[in-house]
């Protein structure tokens, strides 16, 4: 199956600097790549997400980009904010719905 | 706007105890997933639905068993608790096989002693 790897497992970012988090994954079939944002207690929601056949999206501060050849997909977020305190997510999913989640990034943007 | 609810945000069992997870969607999704969270290790999935009466094996489904009955409906079931067992459990749903969103509920913090 596939095989998901998410570094770092904890981030700390000054207010106003970006913060990167990177995956990886194992199996090529994937072809749809969702970032999740979990706050302390609360569920977790999509944030952001992208399909294999674009290398790049963005909304507002919050990019991803995915590179296919080598099978890695990263999150961007610019001028980050406190309120971007949160776990992190990254998936892939390929044919059949199931998502198979990176270990999660803690980050943690100090005012 | 989609929303997943599961039975009890909290629930402490007994070792050796049955165990019922309930979770409901009122979105007609067709997908239906249960997840187990832990520090460290993320989310891990323990049995998925494509269909009602369908279920398929996550990663980790030993331990567990499953029933969907009704499409809104997606019961997780812990037939002898164990201590480590003890978990937050995450269901989730989503609108069809091919690579969508799935929307989560509020996760059930259960301690088995």
């Amino acid at each position: 199956g596939e095989n998901v790897e998410q570094h770092p497992s904890t981030l700390s970012v000054q207010e106003g600097d970006s913060a990167v988090i990177k995956c990886t994954y194992s199996d090529s079939a994937s072809n749809y790549f969702p970032w999740y944002k979990q706050e302390l207690g609360k569920r977790p929601q999509l944030i952001i997400d992208i399909r294999s056949n674009v290398g790049e999206k963005k909304d507002q501060r919050i990019a991803v980009t995915l590179n296919k050849t080598a099978k890695h997909f990263s999150l961007h977020i610019t001028e980050t904010q406190p309120e971007d305190s949160a776990v992190y997510f990254c998936a892939a999913c390929g044919t059949g719905n199931q998502f198979y989640f990176g270990t999660g990034t803690s980050l943690t943007v100090i005012p | 706007d989609v929303k997943v609810t599961q039975s009890s945000r909290y629930l402490v069992k007994r070792t050796g105890e049955k165990v019922f997870l309930e979770c409901v969607q009122d979105m007609d999704h067709e997908n239906m997933f249960w997840y187990r969270q832990d520090p460290g290790l993320g989310l891990r999935l323990i049995y998925f639905s494509y269909d009602v009466k369908m279920k398929e094996k996550g990663d980790i489904p030993e331990g567990y068993s499953v029933s969907r009955e009704k499409k809104e409906r997606f019961s997780l079931i812990l037939e002898s608790a164990s201590t480590n067992q003890t978990s937050m459990y995450l269901c989730a749903s989503s609108l069809s096989r091919w690579g969508y969103e799935q929307y989560f509920g509020p996760g059930t913090r259960l301690t088995v002693t």
